[in-house]
């Protein structure tokens, strides 16, 4: 993803209900994907990845969807918790190539 | 057991003055990098090494030099700090494509 953004977006959500995040990604040469989790003073941790031969991907209670039609990724969690309050990054890169790029970041709040 | 340290946690300088920040990691990964993230969260890559190789700098003022003695470790040292420095600074490594390991960051405070 590519930072545009002035501000980060924040996404509040009910204890117990799904979450949608969203983020839009620049380089249509970018052929993996992967959402990260960071939470307050810690360093960003994996959460998930997609590659771009397909367009979905479960993991324990998280899904990845990706569409490259229009370069839109999303996350989804599911029964949102309240340890799931973070920032959430998408990060796009391509076979080869070192370089990760990450997007602007959505702030999750769960309110219990 | 941390897999990706870095010290110090915390920096408060003045203007003008060099410091350095190290990262270490006991993953046995062959790429690291070190990022910066400012006020507003954003993550922006400052350079990547492979197997202490430079093979990313990304149009990072030339004050900020990083030096990897080996490929476990990566260091940053930054001469004149400027207010505009303030951020926090994340080392990562990785052996997988785009699966970075982070380090708990440097919060810099630049007065």
């Amino acid at each position: 993803g590519e930072s545009v953004g002035l501000h980060l977006p924040t996404l509040s959500v009910q204890e117990g209900d799904n979450s949608i995040i969203n983020c839009a990604y620049s380089n249509s040469a970018s052929d993996y994907f992967i959402w990260y989790k960071q939470e307050s003073g810690k360093g960003p941790q994996f959460i998930i990845d997609i590659r771009s031969n397909m367009d979905k991907r479960q993991g324990q209670r998280v899904t990845v969807l990706l569409n490259k039609t229009v370069k839109h990724l999303s996350l989804q969690i599911a029964a949102t918790q309240p340890g799931d309050s973070a920032v959430y990054f998408c990060a796009d890169t391509k076979e080869g190539y070192q370089k990760v790029t990450f997007g602007t970041g959505t702030k999750l709040q769960v309110i219990p | 057991d941390t897999a990706v340290s870095q010290t110090p946690k915390y920096l408060v300088t003045q203007m003008g003055n060099d410091k350095s920040i190290k990262c270490e990691q006991n993953l046995g990964h062959d790429t690291m990098y070190w990022y910066k993230q400012d006020s507003k969260k954003f993550l922006k890559i400052m350079f990547s090494y492979n197997n202490k190789e430079l093979i990313i700098n990304e149009t990072v003022p030339n004050r900020f030099s990083p030096k990897s003695p080996d490929k476990a470790h990566l260091n940053l040292h930054i001469n004149s700090l400027e207010l505009g420095d303030s951020a926090v600074y994340f080392c990562a490594s990785s052996q997988d494509l785009g699966k970075l390991f982070f380090g708990s960051g440097t919060q810099l405070s630049v007065l």
